[in-house]
């Protein structure tokens, strides 16, 4: 089973400042997806970003971008500029690309906090 | 596009009390799942639907939790018996078929006291 770890419970920023949160997973798969996730508190879970396993090129989408590294099975996601409207819960996320299984393995999430 | 519609947003219910939650996915969306996040964790899978079929439940306790989307539309979920650790947010999410990704709704957060 795969399980997705991060290590961060809460991580806080200053406003236009950059902050980096982490995400390390465990699978034996080799074709998968990661992602990350924001959840402000309306509960709604929003994409941020996706990164596909077999692409060494690292995702980026605006001001946020991921550092992805297979070998060591680690995701972790920089956002630049931070802004007021960044601070939420962040989790990471895990989809095999494997068979029919499309569910969303999450981590526990960090709670990130923008301050002026 | 109208998103993933659910209801009620909010329900407290004593233990041993049943309760059911409603889900309406984006129109047209044939997969449909639903996830339980207890406060400090991230949302776990429940159970997923592709049209009214269930592909994978293999965590729903099914002791206590039920499912079902009769037409392949809505679904509902039901407790019955609740229990105290099943306070939780009850998220629903649909896409157009399970190799794409789902939009989530803003889910029912459950208090059962």
């Amino acid at each position: 089973a795969q399980t997705v770890t991060q290590s961060q419970p809460e991580m806080s920023v200053q406003e236009a400042e950059t902050v980096t949160l982490s995400c390390t997973y465990d699978t034996s798969e080799s074709d998968y997806y990661l992602f990350w996730y924001k959840q402000p508190p309306s509960r709604q879970m929003i994409l941020v970003i996706r990164q596909e396993a077999y692409k060494q090129q690292n995702a980026t989408e605006n001001r946020f971008s991921v550092n992805f590294q297979k070998a060591a099975k680690s995701f972790s996601l920089k956002i630049s500029d931070s802004q007021l409207g960044d601070a939420a819960m962040y989790f990471c996320a895990y989809r095999s690309n494997t068979g029919t299984a499309s569910k969303l393995t999450f981590g526990t999430g960090t709670r990130l906090q923008v301050t002026l | 596009e109208a998103g993933v519609a659910q209801s009620p947003r909010y329900k407290i219910i004593e233990k041993r009390q049943s309760v059911a939650f409603w889900c309406n996915p984006i129109s047209g969306h044939a997969t449909l799942y639903w996830y339980q996040q207890i406060l400090g964790q991230g949302p776990k899978l429940l159970i997923q639907f592709q049209n009214n079929g269930v592909v994978d439940d293999s965590q729903l306790p099914k002791d206590r939790f039920s499912a079902e989307r009769l037409k392949g539309v809505d679904s509902t979920l039901k407790i019955q018996p609740a229990k105290l650790e099943d306070s939780a947010v009850y998220l629903c999410a649909s896409s157009l078929n399970q190799d794409l990704l789902g939009t989530f709704g803003s889910g029912t957060r459950l208090t059962v006291v």
